[in-house]
């Protein structure tokens, strides 16, 4: 089965500082894999997404995030954090298999920047 | 100024009762989906529409019911057979390319059982 893990509840970071939200995956074949972000009582939004090519994918809002596929990892991060970045991130995959199109979701992992 | 637009933000439902939540999107894309959020468990999915007057049931159907009669349109029916639907619910929507594209979703509604 197709599953995504976020094995972080929380991310504590200080403002300015590198910050890096971790995703692992399990897929069958080539995983189109991505990255949400929620704001509380919001709906999810899109920030980068990884289908081919080049293994360092740039976003939005100065997020990026690298696929390793020996690691089978697609970790988020971004060089530099602001208080404003705190919010829930989801990493995603989508289901291949089965061509529906749905999107399987880690647990979500909460990012606190502090000032 | 295109987007999925949830309807209403914020709902009470007695027990025993009925409710239907909105979902309508002018994105023209073919696929909509229904999630459920709780808290610690991610997103789960509810329903998924491909293509109008047709729909699949997602992980956790029971209790739920939905209906794709327009392209734009995709409302959820939350039953009194849902034992507990207190929840965040978001509806989303994709492109016809439905695995390589990102889905697009709405600001929520959030169910509240009183």
């Amino acid at each position: 089965a197709q599953s995504v893990a976020q094995p972080e509840d929380q991310v504590n970071v200080a403002e300015g500082n590198p910050l890096t939200v971790k995703c692992t995956y399990s897929v069958s074949g080539n995983p189109y894999l991505f990255w949400y972000v929620q704001y509380p009582n919001r709906g999810l939004q899109f920030l980068l997404k990884y289908i081919t090519g080049d293994n360092l994918v740039k976003g939005s809002y100065g997020f990026e995030a690298e696929f390793n596929k020996s690691q089978t990892s697609f970790h988020l991060k971004k060089p530099s954090a602001l208080v404003s970045d705190s919010a829930l991130y989801f990493c995603a995959v989508r289901d291949k298999a089965g061509n529906t199109g749905k999107l399987i979701f880690g647990q979500g992992t909460t990012l606190q920047v502090k000032p | 100024d295109g987007g999925i637009t949830q309807s209403p933000k914020y709902l009470f439902r007695k027990e025993g009762q009925n409710v239907t939540l909105s979902c309508e999107q002018n994105l023209n894309h073919d696929a909509m989906y229904w999630y459920r959020q709780d808290p610690g468990q991610g997103l789960r999915l509810i329903y998924y529409s491909q293509i109008v007057n047709d729909f699949q049931k997602g992980d956790i159907a029971e209790g739920y019911s939905v209906s794709r009669e327009k392209k734009e349109s995709f409302p959820l029916t939350v039953t009194s057979a849902q034992k507990n639907p207190t929840a965040f619910y978001l509806c989303a929507s994709s492109m016809s390319d439905r695995t390589r594209t990102e889905a697009f979703f709405g600001q929520g509604t959030r169910l509240t059982v009183v």
